[in-house]
């Protein structure tokens, strides 16, 4: 199957900053990337959907202006939490679709805020 | 909106014998796509299998079948021939097939554990 990378896969950062995550499509062109979260010992919940050059669409109570996703190409999509807080620790896992609707995930991106 | 149950937040079995694992679905649309996933310590998804609705035949990958119900929108996993590395969670996930919301919706998760 096709690659897809996230990094960092795990970061550590005082409350109040901002951390970028990034996805990567490896092998492939995504038309378009989904943004998932993960609490502990829960399912993954979808945050956003971004397609490559516009807006991203945000899941009803995301906030939209806290996690600022940018789908600059067909391979990249970034994630940014801003001003972190503690609450917004979890895993974060974002997932790569080809044109003939093949999807495939990251590994997961580990965030904890102190 | 479409969602995703999967009754039983547990289960276990035993080395070399065979288990299944419950999903049901609702959704209105006809044609739709079903995924089991199983996401392991490492976190990685993986996909186990997949069907396609609009198909009747039940889809196999080795020793990892489903039993696929579309009136009774259910979607089970069986497992046979159950190896220690079966154990992790699974997710039953559903998405749309056609090119709006092609996001999967998860279900809740079953931990299978395999003993010795």
């Amino acid at each position: 199957g096709a690659v897809v990378s996230q990094h960092p896969s795990w970061v550590i950062c005082k409350s109040g900053t901002s951390v970028k995550i990034e996805c990567r499509s490896l092998d492939f062109q995504a038309t378009t990337m989904f943004w998932y979260r993960q609490f502990p010992k829960q399912s993954l919940m979808l945050m956003a959907t971004s397609n490559e050059g516009s807006k991203a669409t945000y899941e009803q109570g995301v906030e939209k202006d806290k996690f600022l996703i940018n789908h600059a190409s067909l391979t990249l999509s970034t994630l940014t939490v801003t001003s972190a807080h503690p609450e917004d620790s979890s895993f974060y896992i974002c997932s790569a679709s080809r044109p003939n609707n093949e999807q495939f995930f990251g590994p997961g991106t580990r965030l904890t805020v102190l | 909106a479409q969602t995703v149950t999967q009754s039983q937040p547990e289960m276990s079995v035993q080395e070399a014998e065979t288990v299944t694992l419950s999903c049901t679905y609702d959704t209105s649309e006809s044609d739709y796509y079903l995924f089991w996933y199983k996401q392991p310590p490492s976190r990685q998804m993986i996909l186990v299998i997949r069907q396609e609705a609009y198909k009747q035949q039940n889809a196999t990958e080795n020793r990892f079948s489903v039993n696929f119900q579309k009136a009774a929108k259910s979607f089970s996993l069986k497992i046979s021939d159950s190896q220690l590395g079966d154990a992790a969670m699974y997710f039953c996930a559903y998405r749309r097939m056609d090119n709006y919301g092609q996001n999967f919706v998860f279900g809740p998760g079953t931990r299978l554990s395999v003993l010795p």
